[in-house]
């Protein structure tokens, strides 16, 4: 079985500080990605990674940075953290495949940051 | 700019009841994809729907897609308390990327 480890269930954090949120996977997959989850707005994804060291932008990136270095861990950085960074946090990932069966995301536990 | 609709957010069922969870997108996609959440647990996938016409059954939910109109369906017949929990649906236009954009989700409660 697949399997995505973050590395923490809850956080709390003070404005201002500079976080990290860490997550592997196991399965030497190519695609890696971080979401935050808030009530009413389902999933938005922050940033994903289709390689080592290669970053793509999601749909709100702002106020966050992400890091790989390798295959199969893949951080999500807030640089200074605000109280709208309150959220749940998911990372995923996936093969890059056109062959869809393969081509299912599978998701971590994720974490539940608050930011004080 | 793709966006994803699901309706309703809510929904209450009695046990043994049907219902339809409905998931609108805007512009064509490759794929459609349904997954679960329970509470304070993370997404499991559900179905995978790549074509027109396409059908999938798990138990006693089953999706369909129809790419004409942009509508994916999650049909859950007989209900049980099992099947409480929130549903999402999720376009894929990226090919081999995996990028997701997931409708708001529907929360499920199933009660007798």
């Amino acid at each position: 079985d697949v399997k995505v480890t973050q590395s923490s269930r809850y956080l709390v954090k003070r404005t201002g500080e500079k976080v990290f949120l860490e997550c592997v996977q196991d399965m030497d997959h190519e695609n890696m990605f971080w979401y935050r989850q808030d009530p009413g707005l389902g999933l938005r994804l922050i940033y994903f990674s289709y390689d080592v060291k290669m970053k793509e932008k999601g749909d709100i990136p702002e106020g966050y940075s992400v890091s790989r270095e390798k295959k199969e861990r893949f951080s999500l950085i807030l640089e200074s953290a605000s109280t709208n960074q309150t959220s749940m946090y998911l990372c995923a990932s996936s093969l890059y495949s056109d062959r869809v069966a393969k081509n299912i995301q599978y998701f971590g536990a994720g974490t539940r940051l608050s930011v004080l | 700019e793709l966006k994803v609709e699901q309706n309703p957010l809510f929904l209450s069922m009695q046990e043994g009841k049907n219902y339809t969870i409905y998931c609108n997108y805007s512009t064509t996609s490759d794929r459609l994809y349904w997954y679960r959440q329970d509470p304070g647990k993370s997404l499991e996938s559900l179905f995978v729907l790549l074509s027109n016409g396409a059908v999938k059954q798990e138990g006693r939910l089953m999706a369909s897609l129809d790419t004409k109109a942009r509508l994916s369906t999650l049909h859950i017949t007989a209900a049980v308390h099992d099947l409480s929990a929130t549903y999402f649906c999720a376009v894929d236009m990226s090919g081999g990327y995996n990028k997701l954009i997931f409708g708001a989700g529907t929360r499920l409660a199933v009660h007798p």
